[in-house]
């Protein structure tokens, strides 16, 4: 089955201690792209990669950290966590951007205290 | 930049009532792309509908249709006899075509989403 899949789904930790959210895509897709949601302000994008080792920065990128080793992953690091982290991500990926409809995983809710 | 903006924050409507969503956006380039995406009370994000900014023509699939405007910038989501389950937060979204040498295609901007509630 074609998915996004994406851990831990809930997570809380406290300021500070880093963490890294994992996502994984089995579509062979290029494109590959971390959102963030938080009410009233809708999707906003953190980072995003074309590709392999290729990757920029979104509208929010701030206290976040992205790599792309390898085709399937795109891992969304926080070095160092604070409460205005605590939010809604989501994966997503994409066959070609920008046209191709972006497949999203099913979320990660994190909670910094 | 690029920007969008879905001015209704929530709707309420009853079942079988139609509904209509704005999206207005905005961007330099005369090339891009526009998206709408559902996200029902059970989180995940669906793909709707795509439409290039060359395409105006306005598009129909079942109950939901989208009219699309570049002289307004506008490309507003219509759901006909809404049901129950079409309750859930909709998605407006902007995607530039890329150029040479440029990167900034690989952004995608979203709207704040529109919270529609369809009651019985």
């Amino acid at each position: 089955e074609a998915q996004v899949t994406q851990n831990p789904r809930y997570l809380i930790t406290v300021t500070g201690k880093k963490l890294t959210v994992t996502c994984s895509q089995n579509m062979n897709h290029e494109y590959m792209s971390w959102y963030r949601q938080d009410p009233g302000l809708g999707l906003r994008q953190i980072y995003y990669s074309m590709n392999v080792e290729v990757t920029d920065k979104g509208d929010v990128p701030e206290g976040y950290k992205v790599s792309r080793k390898e085709k399937r992953n795109f891992p969304l690091i926080l070095e160092s966590p604070s409460p205005n982290q605590t939010s809604l991500y989501f994966c997503a990926s994409s066959l070609a951007r920008p046209k191709g409809e972006l497949f999203f995983g099913e979320g990660s809710r994190l909670t910094v205290l | 930049a690029q920007k969008v903006t879905q001015a209704q924050t929530e709707i309420s409507v009853v079942e079988k009532e139609d509904v209509t969503l704005d999206c207005v956006y905005e961007t330099r380039d005369t090339t891009y792309y526009l998206f709408w995406y559902k996200q029902p009370p059970s989180g995940e994000l669906v793909f709707l509908i795509r439409r290039n900014s060359f395409d105006e023509q306005n598009e129909i699939s079942g109950r939901y249709s989208w009219n699309f405007q570049k002289s307004t910038s506008s490309f507003n989501f219509t759901i006909t006899a809404s049901q129950v389950v079409d309750s859930a937060v909709y998605f407006c979204a902007l995607s530039l075509k890329p150029y040479a040498g440029g990167t900034s295609y690989g952004k995608l901007t979203f709207g704040q989403g529109t919270i529609l509630t369809v009651h019985p």
